[in-house]
């Protein structure tokens, strides 16, 4: 079936570098995205790549997708305290059905 | 341009009780989705709407029923709450089904049933 995983948890420092990571099972999608939440709010659509590309960049978000492994991460560069959100992935599919990770919880270390 | 609003944004409602949430969007958009986000959990989609007068079901659309009557308000009705619906709803709208196209998500609606 489909299933979207990610860790729930990331710690990074100011002005470092964040990866987030999450895997898929079926790799039948489209696109995938990623989104971002924060408090009290819904979700923001951050960015997305088409499924037969490998990375796409957009000023400090850089996404890498890797097909064999079924792979997606998002790197935010000289992550700022803004940052602090929790980020979902999600697969959509010809059907236009789309799952989304748990969720990843990115906290900001001063 | 409001973008996507929700009323209300928190409730309480006792098992057995009926309530109904209203999405309104004022973009224009096609399509309507109406999801739940319970801790630890990703987003699960319960109904959608491709146009008005249209609904299709979800991931988990048990327990619920939606109405697109207008192009701009989408209803999600809960007939009889029951605890396991406790949870926080986002309604969310894009200009069409495109994978290119964005879903704009309202701020959510926090529902307690006791």
């Amino acid at each position: 079936g489909e299933d979207v995983e990610q860790s729930l948890f990331l710690s990074v420092r100011e002005g470092d570098s964040s990866v987030i990571n999450c895997t898929y099972t079926d790799s039948s999608s489209t696109y995938l995205y990623w989104y971002k939440q924060e408090p009290g709010a819904g979700l923001q659509l951050l960015t997305y790549i088409f499924s037969n590309m490998d990375m796409k960049q957009d000023q400090r978000l850089t996404v890498l997708l890797n097909k064999k492994d079924k792979h997606l991460s998002l790197r935010i560069a000289d992550t700022q305290t803004g940052d602090s959100a929790i980020y979902f992935c999600a697969e959509r599919f010809f059907h236009d059905k789309i799952i989304f990770g748990k969720g990843t919880r990115l906290h900001i270390l001063p | 341009n409001a973008g996507v609003t929700q009323t209300p944004k928190f409730r309480v409602l006792k098992t057995g009780q009926s309530m109904t949430l209203l999405c309104a969007q004022d973009m224009n958009h096609e399509y309507m989705y109406w999801y739940r986000q319970d801790p630890g959990m990703g987003l699960r989609l319960i109904h959608y709407s491709v146009g008005e007068g249209t609904t299709a079901k979800g991931e988990v659309p048990d327990g619920y029923n939606v109405s697109r009557l207008k192009k701009q308000n989408f209803l999600l009705g809960l007939e009889s709450a029951a605890p396991s619906q406790t949870s926080v709803y986002f309604c969310a709208s894009s200009y069409q089904g495109r994978n290119t196209d964005t879903q704009y998500f309202g701020p959510g609606t926090r529902l307690t049933v006791l």
